[in-house]
């Protein structure tokens, strides 16, 4: 276990449609990031948010948003949903300080299915 | 793009020793060498990083070359739970900065 949370595991939703997926981190880490798995692509990051701010940015679509809560909780939204969006999403964290440790450990990922 | 080389794929005999090689000759001095292993579509999983000297921890050790140019993964005595596909990543440490971008990996394939 590594101490990050990912729900729902399992979301079969219709194109066009929205949803969001949750991520909290682990316990004391700023740092909260979010990848995209699909069969032809691998893993693919999309965005980094650190203590509240977006850090960095990778391959995200605009009708994929994202945000970190002060609790240090994040959400990825994806809107406008298409089928080619079924992919395995996956947060990620990591402690953000130069002595707190930065390794970056993974959740479980969801499971976005478009129908 | 990721900043590593790696092979495809690679077989094992449960119980020997795995190798894995990595090429990273562009690596930056303030970059480390990650490895990650991702057990078919589960989280990718932590295994160990290094700077420049060799490290070892419970899953494996990491030999780093002089040069800093390659690397190896040594799992010391494969498992079949240890049939995975393993990432190297370069990345640099420390701050708010540093996300990891992967490659294809190796898919390591451990048999009876």
């Amino acid at each position: 276990d590594s101490g990050v949370t990912q729900t729902p595991k399992h979301l079969i939703t219709a194109t066009g449609q929205r949803v969001t997926l949750r991520c909290s981190p682990r316990s004391g880490d700023l740092s909260v990031y979010w990848y995209q798995q699909s069969l032809d692509q691998g893993l693919q990051f999309l965005i980094q948010y650190y203590n509240g701010e977006e850090r960095a940015k990778g391959n995200i679509l605009e009708r994929f948003s994202a945000q970190q809560f002060p609790d240090l909780h994040s959400e990825l939204n994806l809107s406008s949903l298409e089928l080619g969006d079924s992919a395995l999403y996956f947060c990620a964290s990591s402690g953000g300080g130069l002595l707190s440790g930065n390794t970056i450990y993974f959740g479980e990922g969801s499971w976005l299915t478009v129908v | 793009d990721a900043k590593t080389t790696q092979p495809p794929s690679m077989d094992c005999a449960e119980g020997r020793a795995a190798n894995l090689p990595c090429n990273h000759s562009t690596i930056s001095g303030n970059e480390y060498v990650y490895w990650y292993r991702q057990i078919h579509s589960q989280g990718p999983q932590y295994i160990i990083h290094g700077l420049k000297n060799n490290e070892t921890n419970e899953m494996a050790s990491l030999i780093i070359t002089e040069d800093r140019k390659s690397s190896t993964l040594i799992l010391p005595h494969a498992t079949l739970r240890d049939t995975a596909v393993y990432y190297c990543i370069v990345r640099v440490y420390g701050g708010s900065q540093g996300n990891l971008i992967f490659g294809k990996g190796t898919k390591l394939s451990v048999k009876p």
